[in-house]
C-alpha cells in the first residue's frame, strides 16, 4: 500500500471547518483513499473514502487533487466531539484481506 | 443495532500467563480482523478471517499468538506465555465482505497489561 504522510497534530476552533491534509504521492491508479478516526479509548470509525472524485457524506467531505497525490478531509463545522486522531489510509486493489495499514495519523484538537 | 463487542474490556496478567480475548462481530459479517495498537501508535494488523477460507496469519508477531473463529461468528485471540511487550489494546473489526469497498466496523478493544 502507498505510504501516507499527515501532520502529527492540528487545532481547530469549535464551529469552524477543520481541514486535515494527507500526502500520498506514491499512490497508484487503482488505490482508494480512506479516512478513519479514533476517539480516545474507542475503536477506529470509518468516515469516508474516494478514488478520484470528491466525496461528501453526513460526516465529512473528501477533496482529492487532480493528480491524486494528496487529499483533504473537511469537517465543515467541527464540534468538541470531533476531537480524535484522524487516519488517512491508501489501499491497494491486491490487498485481498482488506486489512488497513494505519500510520501515525493527525491528532485534531477542537477547542471551544 | 448491535456493533462489534469485545471482552474483557481490560485484562491485567502476569508475565508468562496465557490470555484469551474474545470478539463478537456484527451478525452477518463474513470478514473479521484482529489488530494491535500499542500506546500512542497506529494499528498493526494481526490476522484476518474470511468465511470458511484459511485465515491470513501474516501479521501475527510470533508463534505465541493464535486465533480461531467459529464459522462466521465469535473469534478468540490467544496469547501464550505473555510478555511485557504484548501490552497493548487489541482491536477486532468486522465487515460484510473482504472486498476493498467495504468499511470495517471496530469494537471498543481489549486493553491488555502484562506485568
Amino acid at each position: 500500500d502507498a505510504k501516507t504522510t499527515q501532520p502529527p497534530s492540528m487545532d481547530c476552533a469549535e464551529g469552524r471547518a477543520a481541514n486535515l491534509p494527507c500526502n500520498h504521492s506514491t499512490i497508484s491508479g487503482n488505490e482508494y483513499v480512506y479516512w478513519y478516526r479514533q476517539i480516545h479509548s474507542q475503536g477506529p470509525q470509518y468516515i469516508i473514502h474516494g478514488l478520484k472524485n470528491n466525496e461528501t457524506n453526513e460526516m465529512a467531505s473528501l477533496i482529492i487533487t487532480e493528480d491524486r497525490k494528496s487529499s483533504t478531509l473537511i469537517l465543515p463545522h467541527a464540534t468538541l466531539r470531533d476531537t480524535a486522531v484522524y487516519y488517512c489510509i491508501v489501499r491497494a486493489t491486491n490487498n485481498a484481506g482488506n486489512m488497513l495499514t494505519f500510520g501515525g495519523g493527525t491528532r485534531l484538537m477542537v477547542k471551544p | 443495532g448491535a456493533g462489534v463487542s469485545q471482552s474483557p474490556s481490560n485484562k491485567v496478567t502476569e508475565k508468562g500467563k496465557d490470555v484469551e480475548l474474545r470478539c463478537d462481530p456484527i451478525s452477518g459479517h463474513t470478514a473479521l480482523y484482529w489488530y494491535r495498537q500499542r500506546l500512542g501508535q497506529g494499528l498493526e494488523f494481526l490476522i484476518y478471517f474470511q468465511g470458511n477460507s484459511a485465515p491470513d496469519k501474516s501479521g501475527l508477531p510470533s508463534d505465541r499468538f493464535s486465533a480461531e473463529r467459529t464459522g462466521e461468528s465469535v473469534s478468540t485471540l490467544t496469547i501464550q506465555r505473555t510478555q511485557q511487550e504484548d501490552s497493548a489494546v487489541y482491536l477486532c473489526a468486522s465487515s460484510l465482505t473482504s472486498g476493498r469497498y467495504n468499511e470495517q466496523f471496530f469494537g471498543p478493544g481489549t486493553r491488555l497489561t502484562v506485568l
